[in-house]
């Protein structure tokens, strides 16, 4: 089944302990990316990757980390969390590139205490 | 910030009619626009895209699109119960790099 899988699923964390969010794909997709979405505020795209090795930064990447070793994983990093970093984490994935259908996983519900 | 807007609702209809979505965005030059679903709990999908001026249907979804005023639209014709959900607006801004911008969704509720 072509999916796109993020674990953990749900993590409660505190302020400063460095965190990772696996996401991983298994259409062959070029492009990964990571948003988060919080109420009235929408969907933000954080990184985006073009292919391996290549990244660039979305509209809040501060705070957050990525890197593209393998084509399949996107990882997301955050190495010192703070509270404001609490909401929902969709990782996504499209063939080539961004305005191709964005297949997205099942999101990642973050809390910083 | 080149921004998309979009009605946070909700827009309520009664099954059978037309539900009619809406959503500005403030660069001229874009090129490509889209519209995700979004059901209570779960991850986007996509529903819509579309490029050109004018319409483009897809079975009861009908995408509108008019660049002069900066607008795209979303009707959803046979409203159904299970039509109920957010619908997310998205645009690649020219020159944004490749990347979309999302608007922050219009939750729909088709009432029985």
């Amino acid at each position: 089944e072509a999916q796109v899988t993020q674990n953990p699923r749900y993590l409660i964390t505190v302020t400063g302990k460095k965190l990772t969010v696996t996401c991983s794909q298994n259409m062959n997709h070029e492009y990964m990316s990571w948003y988060r979405q919080d109420p009235g505020l929408g969907l933000r795209q954080i990184y985006y990757s073009m292919n391996v090795e290549v990244t660039d930064k979305g509209d809040v990447p501060e705070g957050y980390k990525v890197s593209r070793k393998e084509k399949r994983n996107f990882p997301l990093i955050l190495e010192s969390p703070s509270p404001n970093q609490t909401s929902l984490y969709f990782c996504a994935s499209a063939l080539g590139r961004a305005d191709n259908e964005q297949f997205f996983g099942p999101g990642t519900r973050l809390t910083v205490l | 910030q080149k921004e998309v807007e979009q009605n946070s609702g909700p827009l309520s209809v009664p099954e059978g009619a037309i539900a009619s979505l809406n959503c500005t965005y403030s660069d001229r030059g874009s090129q490509s626009f889209f519209w995700y679903r979004q059901y209570s709990g779960k991850s986007p999908e996509l529903i819509m895209s579309i490029y050109s001026n004018g319409d483009k249907e897809d079975g009861r979804f009908t995408a509108q699109l008019n660049k002069a005023s900066q607008y795209v639209s979303l009707l959803i014709r046979d409203s159904q119960p299970s039509d109920s959900a957010t619908y997310l607006c998205a645009v690649r801004f020219t020159g944004g790099g490749n990347k979309l911008t999302f608007g922050t969704g219009t939750q729909l509720k088709v009432e029985l």
